[in-house]
């Protein structure tokens, strides 16, 4: 079926304001990933749900940083009091058990952009 | 600290070379390493590769992993101009759960 959809594809917005990235996997897969990519660098972990919970969140780089995914499929990766050094593409990333043999398919990203 | 370290950064050559890209790794718990080619955006998916000396192959493009002397190399034959892409390589690890750690990417431009 579809693959991974990020919407928006680019989100530009002021310093100190609140934005949300929305992610759909494709269908069925149980693991879902964020990861955020700045220019010239290769893409760096955020989080990881199995399912609806937070597995492993370790990578989110301070408390402005928030995710969900109520029902185990659509996440949104939420970001309060933003500000220019979180500017980067983020990645969301999909795999059908999370586990050893469960290689990730990502999205286009959303480059977000804070000014 | 988990440390993916890709080599060379760039890499410049003309259509028809042979390339060899490098992944080498330090890390616990290494469960799995694989290989994405990232073009504008979306990184897609090459190979996975978790034993020793088994050669990976798709094409002209083929990969191994050494698990003793810890790197990865993918090889491009007979390179084309379509061939030009960041190489991303990344490690699978367990520490509590599965994640990815990611390497800086070898960037790859061939010249027609």
């Amino acid at each position: 079926g579809a693959g991974v959809s990020q919407t928006p594809s680019n989100k530009v917005t002021e310093k100190g304001k609140y934005v949300e990235l929305r992610c759909d996997p494709i269908s069925g897969h149980t693991a879902l990933y964020w990861y955020r990519q700045s220019l010239g660098q290769g893409p760096e972990f955020l989080i990881y749900f199995q399912g609806t919970g937070a597995a492993d969140d370790s990578g989110l780089p301070n408390d402005r940083f928030f995710a969900v995914r109520p029902e185990g499929s659509v996440s949104t990766l939420k970001i309060q009091r933003t500000e220019r050094g979180d500017s980067a593409v983020y990645l969301c990333a999909s795999s059908l058990t999370g586990g050893l043999n469960s290689p990730l398919h990502f999205g286009n990203g959303t480059r977000l952009t804070v000014t | 600290e988990d440390k993916v370290v890709q080599s060379p950064l760039s890499l410049v050559v003309h259509e028809g070379d042979t390339v060899t890209l490098n992944c080498s790794y330090e890390v616990t718990n290494f469960r799995s390493l694989l290989w994405y080619k990232q073009e504008k955006k979306a990184p897609t998916f090459l190979f996975m590769l978790t034993s020793s000396g088994i050669e990976k192959k798709s094409g002209r493009l083929s990969s191994i992993l050494d698990k003793k002397e810890l790197f990865s190399i993918l090889n491009i034959t007979a390179t084309q101009t379509g061939d030009s892409a960041v190489y991303l390589c990344a490690v699978g690890v367990t520490s509590g759960t599965y994640k990815y750690i990611f390497g800086t990417g070898t960037r790859l431009k061939v010249l027609a």
